[in-house]
């Protein structure tokens, strides 16, 4: 297996646009997460996916965030409109229940 | 929620020296993950390790959930041991992983 892909691995922008950031998950993983990293807050979890479906999303910041799974092997993460307080690593990471997990090489997000 | 403390904060080796890294957490859990962030951001996954020892080269971890601890074992460090070493924790009834701060790990040569 390829492990879990993201794109795009860097995107730089400029304020007020819209962001979106994808994610294929290790196939027969059942779960999976959004994590963000700053140098200020270090990893923290955004939301996470069970079987497709959203199981918690209290991590998102605020509105402008939103993520989807409209399938097993397929997420997406967008920001819109993006700031520049958005600018950080963004993880995409899949797992089995009570197995390991494992994470993408992330995106790293520029907002100017 | 869980707290995940991980000590020490830096840690700067020769190489070739052994370390220890510890990872401390506040409630039972059912998954423990050490994972190695390289130098160019990839989060590497080390072990999973909610509970007993294991070994992998000159890395090695062990877990005591009761005692709410663990460690992970770096031998015969070498430079490309470099990097910010991370645990992070499951506790039951909820599947996402708490991160702990990082132990920021430099070898040198």
């Amino acid at each position: 297996d390829a492990g879990v892909i993201q794109s795009p691995r860097h995107e730089v922008t400029e304020m007020g646009q819209e962001v979106t950031l994808r994610c294929k998950p290790i196939s027969g993983h059942d779960y999976l997460f959004w994590y963000r990293q700053t140098m200020m807050r270090g990893l923290e979890l955004l939301i996470y996916f069970n079987n497709n479906v959203p199981i918690d999303d209290s991590g998102m910041p605020e509105d402008r965030f939103s993520a989807k799974m409209p399938n097993a092997s397929f997420s997406t993460l967008k920001i819109q409109p993006s700031e520049p307080r958005d600018s950080a690593v963004y993880f995409c990471a899949s797992s089995l229940a009570f197995g390991g997990w494992d994470f993408g090489p992330g995106t790293r997000l520029l907002v100017l | 929620g869980i707290q995940v403390e991980q000590s020490p904060p830096d840690l700067i080796l020769q190489e070739g020296a052994n370390s220890t890294l510890r990872c401390n957490f506040s409630d039972s859990v059912n998954n423990l993950q050490w994972f190695h962030q390289n130098p160019w951001g990839q989060l590497i996954n080390l072990f999973y390790i909610p509970s007993g020892t294991k070994q992998n080269g000159r890395l090695s971890a062990t877990t005591v959930a009761t005692e709410r601890y663990s460690l992970l074992y770096i031998s015969s460090s070498q430079t490309t041991d470099s990097g910010v070493y991370f645990c992070a924790v499951e506790d039951f009834g909820n599947e996402k992983l708490t991160f702990g701060t990082g132990t920021r790990l430099t070898i040198i040569p």
